[in-house]
């Protein structure tokens, strides 16, 4: 198994909703990324997981609460979110936290805030 | 943040090689990636090459690094219409230590029968 799994693949919310996005993978890896997309956009880095632990918050609003239960999952709990928060969301992966190793992402959740 | 740039658009006939630049800006990254993602999908790892390697070639791909110049392409030999996406260079960011990367604006490539 060689994926990262994201669901759900689509996601509609109103501004005063409460949702999640979910992310699971069973490779053993060990570091696991948020990363936001808006259109004709590279990703951009949201947040970064090594060993459950949040490592990295790029400055990211509170609106966007990350977990990690377990090494194999990665969660973005969505609350009060806005319009321009409209993007595709991305989770990776990679085996280590070392700089020397790849990322593996997921199809993504493409978020429509209205 | 360091910017990582790359032409925005590429247009080819079905059968040619095609050639997508980038240029990074830290000299500290170790790996370089090329990504492709297709419309609406997520990103899809292509190859990679490590910064003290000058070339890498896996089946129709080859990647080409001049450390010197911070320069990266990626050469798609015979180019299929199924190889019309987006492509995205990426580094990694400094010595973070983490696979946090950072990517370039993406090189749209069309291929046209």
């Amino acid at each position: 198994d060689t994926e990262v799994t994201q669901t759900p693949k689509h996601l509609v919310m109103g501004m005063t909703n409460k949702k999640s996005l979910k992310c699971e993978q069973h490779m053993g890896h060990r570091a696991m990324y948020w990363y936001k997309q808006k259109a004709k956009k590279p990703p951009e880095l949201m947040f970064v997981y090594s060993y459950e632990k949040l490592s990295i918050n790029e400055s990211v609003p509170s609106r966007f609460s990350p977990e990690c239960p377990n090494s194999s999952l990665l969660n973005l709990h969505l609350h009060a979110l806005q319009p321009e928060d409209s993007a595709l969301y991305l989770c990776a992966s990679s085996p280590r936290t070392g700089g020397d190793t790849e990322a593996f992402f997921g199809q993504g959740t493409r978020l429509t805030v209205v | 943040g360091e910017d990582v740039e790359q032409s925005l658009f590429l247009s080819v006939r079905e059968g040619d090689s095609s050639v997508i630049n980038c240029t990074y800006t830290d000299s500290s990254s170790t790996y370089l990636y090329w990504y492709k993602q297709e419309p609406g999908a997520g990103l899809q790892l292509l190859t990679y090459i490590f910064s003290n390697m000058d070339m890498k070639q896996d089946q129709r791909l080859t990647v080409l690094l001049n450390k010197k110049d911070k320069h990266l392409s990626l050469r798609i030999a015979d180019t299929q219409t199924g190889d019309s996406a987006i492509y995205f260079c990426a580094e990694q960011a400094g010595d973070s230590g983490y696979s946090t990367l950072t990517f370039g604006k993406g090189t749209m490539l069309l291929v046209s029968p």
